[in-house]
């Protein structure tokens, strides 16, 4: 079985650009989480969708939104971006809605903003 | 914010050797999780200890949690050049769907 895959696997912009950021999950996983990543710090969780619903938010602004689709793929969207929102972007999935289930974690996406 | 905080940020020992790690959180939790982290790419599931657990053990792994305390601890035995990564506690609180990582300790095995 594949793992959780992402894509791109890097990606470049410029400040004030848009970005989406696509994961698909474990097949049979409904969990679907997204998590920023800076360098040299510990992943700060962004979104949790389980059957295409927002279970949890973290603390982060507007600019940055996500969705579930039918198939549990899931986008996350990032508008207006900063310099500071350059990070590896990680997408977890996982079978249960719970976050205290074992997550599996995809490979990346690393962002730059310039 | 972070959460859970891990204690030592850096670990360098001889292959062979043992590694111990600690991470300490802030608010009441369900359960702790143990993540390792290999070149800044995916984090891979250690192991998952509950909240009425007070220790746990996996292969060469073992995690101890103080609830009383707010702490845990991870020690791997006899370890290997592979062992080489970050390794970060990861804990859901017991209110609010959330999970909150701590900000990693980064483990050197020189073969």
């Amino acid at each position: 079985d594949a793992g959780v895959t992402q894509s791109p696997t890097h990606l470049i912009k410029t400040r004030g650009q848009h970005v989406t950021l696509r994961c698909s999950p474990i097949s049979g996983h409904k969990s679907v989480s997204w998590y920023q990543q800076v360098l040299g710090q510990g992943p700060q969780f962004i979104f949790q969708y389980y059957e295409k619903e927002e279970r949890g938010r973290g603390n982060f602004p507007d600019r940055f939104s996500a969705r579930q689709f039918p198939n549990y793929s899931s986008e996350l969207n990032v508008n207006a971006l900063l310099l500071g929102d350059s990070a590896l972007y990680l997408c977890a999935s996982s079978l249960g809605r719970s976050l205290y289930n074992e997550q599996f974690f995809g490979p990346g996406t690393r962002l730059t903003v310039l | 914010s972070q959460q859970g905080e891990e204690d030592p940020q850096a670990l360098s020992i001889q292959e062979g050797e043992n590694a111990t790690m600690n991470c300490s959180y802030k608010t009441s939790i369900n359960n702790l999780q143990w993540y390792r982290q290999n070149s800044g790419r995916g984090l891979v599931h250690l192991i998952l200890i509950r909240s009425n657990e007070r220790e746990k053990h996996s292969g060469r792994l073992r995690v101890t949690l103080d609830t009383s305390k707010k702490s845990s601890s991870l020690l791997i035995t006899a370890s290997r050049a592979a062992d080489t990564a970050s390794y970060f506690c990861a804990t859901d609180a017991a209110a609010g769907n959330k999970l909150t990582f701590g900000g990693g300790t980064r483990v050197l095995v020189k073969p």
